[in-house]
């Protein structure tokens, strides 16, 4: 069965701050992906990265960044100069590709405050 | 492309009450998802389709749920005789699997609230 575990429930920050939020995922599959979605107030579920089990390189995208490591197996999100605008529900999410489910598996969220 | 829609986007109804709700997903592609969410949760699958073909059905989708993808195009997910515990936010998804997980975009979302 697949998992995912957001250990943090809640994080806040200072603007400028720098911000990790931790993934950590269990699966048997040996072919997996993994995302990052973000949901504001809104509550429309924006998606941010996809990363397949085979790919270990860290991505950057502007302020984002993500470090996936196969041996931990985590997927950490990190913000850098947090702003305002970051302030969200994070969802990290798994899909595997063996054993015959291919539903998307969301961790709990960690809800990010920025702070002025 | 306008994404993934769903209709309506609040929805108040009596327990006891049948609800339909629709999705209209991103039109090439070719999977689409249900999920419902509840405060403080990740969404929690239900069920998903390829075409019109429903290929998984959670366990948390009891008799009282059922969904269709009659032509491999929009989607609606029922619920007979709505209860207390299915105040929720219902999301729908979609994405293009070629052999492999492309990214899957939600609709803004579907709130029922039961009365």
């Amino acid at each position: 069965a697949q998992k995912v575990t957001q250990a943090q429930t809640e994080i806040s920050v200072v603007e400028k701050e720098d911000v990790t939020l931790d993934c950590v995922y269990e699966t048997r599959d040996t072919t997996y992906y993994l995302f990052w979605y973000k949901q504001p107030p809104s509550g429309e579920l924006v998606f941010l990265i996809r990363r397949n089990s085979f790919d270990e390189q860290n991505e950057i995208s502007g302020r984002y960044s993500w470090n996936f490591q196969k041996s931990t197996s985590s997927f950490n999100f990190t913000i850098t100069a947090s702003q305002v605008v970051d302030s969200a529900v994070y969802f990290c999410a798994l899909i595997g590709t063996q054993g015959g489910s291919e539903k998307l598996v969301f961790g709990k969220g960690t809800k990010l405050t920025v702070n002025p | 492309d306008t994404g993934v829609s769903q209709n309506p986007r609040h929805k108040i109804t009596k327990r006891g009450q049948n609800v339909t709700f629709r999705c209209d997903p991103i039109s090439e592609h070719n999977r689409l998802y249900w999920y419902r969410q509840t405060l403080g949760q990740g969404p929690e699958f239900l069920t998903y389709f390829q075409n019109e073909a429903q290929l998984e059905k959670s366990r948390l989708l009891s008799d009282r749920f059922s969904a269709e993808r009659p032509k491999g195009s929009f989607s609606t997910l029922e619920i007979q005789r709505t209860e207390q515990g299915d105040s929720a936010m219902y999301l729908c998804a979609s994405s293009l699997f070629l052999g492999a997980h492309t990214e899957a975009f939600f609709g803004q979302g579907t709130r029922l609230t039961v009365v």
